[in-house]
């Protein structure tokens, strides 16, 4: 089954812990991405990537990291979160060519994050 | 910069009825255009897309969107509502001709009334 996974679903911690959350894909996409969604905002993009070690800022980079090692993963990084990280976290995965099928983009479950 | 503007954050319409849903585009450059639905605790699911081809495309579950350039519109139509349609509905608009780069509007919320 085609499907974007993410780890964890729901992480509450404090300011300053180091965080990571984890996404995969098992569809050897080569784009991947993540959005952050906040109420009355919409979703708004994060960091996305277009192969492995090819990684570039989206429209909120600020206070995130990426890597891309490996094709089938693109894991957050919050080196120090603060609060106003907090946030439904949504990870993505799409093949290169946008094509006419429709469903050719995945989105991950989320990852409800809330930073005391 | 691109843009886009979603009009009306909720939209309530009876089962039956025309759905419609505004998007307006700011754009310089031809865009790619992307509908997209989040029913309630789940992901978002693409509906339909715009890669400037035909202006009027169909996407999953009845819905279709027109691209009109001159209004820079694509508004999300539905002929007939049903009570699994209530959801998050979003527009989004890319540059890059995939999903690189994807910028997205704050989202209007469709309720169905029995």
């Amino acid at each position: 089954e085609a499907q974007v996974t993410q780890n964890p679903r729901y992480l509450i911690t404090v300011t300053g812990k180091k965080l990571t959350v984890t996404c995969s894909q098992n569809m050897n996409h080569e784009y991947m991405s993540w959005y952050r969604q906040d109420p009355g905002l919409g979703l708004r993009q994060i960091y996305y990537s277009m192969n492995v070690e090819v990684t570039d800022k989206g429209d909120v980079p600020e206070g995130y990291k990426v890597s891309r090692k490996e094709k089938r993963n693109f894991p957050l990084i919050l080196e120090s979160p603060s609060p106003n990280q907090t946030s439904l976290y949504f990870c993505a995965s799409s093949p290169p060519l946008a094509g006419e099928n429709p469903k050719t983009q995945y989105f991950g479950p989320g990852t409800r994050l809330l930073v005391l | 910069a691109q843009s886009v503007t979603q009009l009306g954050s909720h939209v309530s319409v009876s089962e039956g009825a025309l759905v419609l849903l505004r998007c307006n585009y700011s754009s310089s450059v031809p865009p790619y255009l992307f509908w997209y639905v989040q029913y309630p605790n789940q992901g978002l699911q693409l509906l339909l897309k715009y890669t400037s081809a035909a202006t009027l495309v169909k996407g999953i579950n009845g819905f279709e969107a027109e691209f009109k350039k001159s209004e820079t519109s694509f508004h999300l139509t539905k002929t007939s509502a049903h009570m699994s349609d209530a959801a998050e509905y979003f527009c989004a608009v890319s540059f890059s001709g995939g999903y690189q780069k994807v910028t997205f509007g704050t989202g209007t919320k469709l309720q169905v009334i029995p």
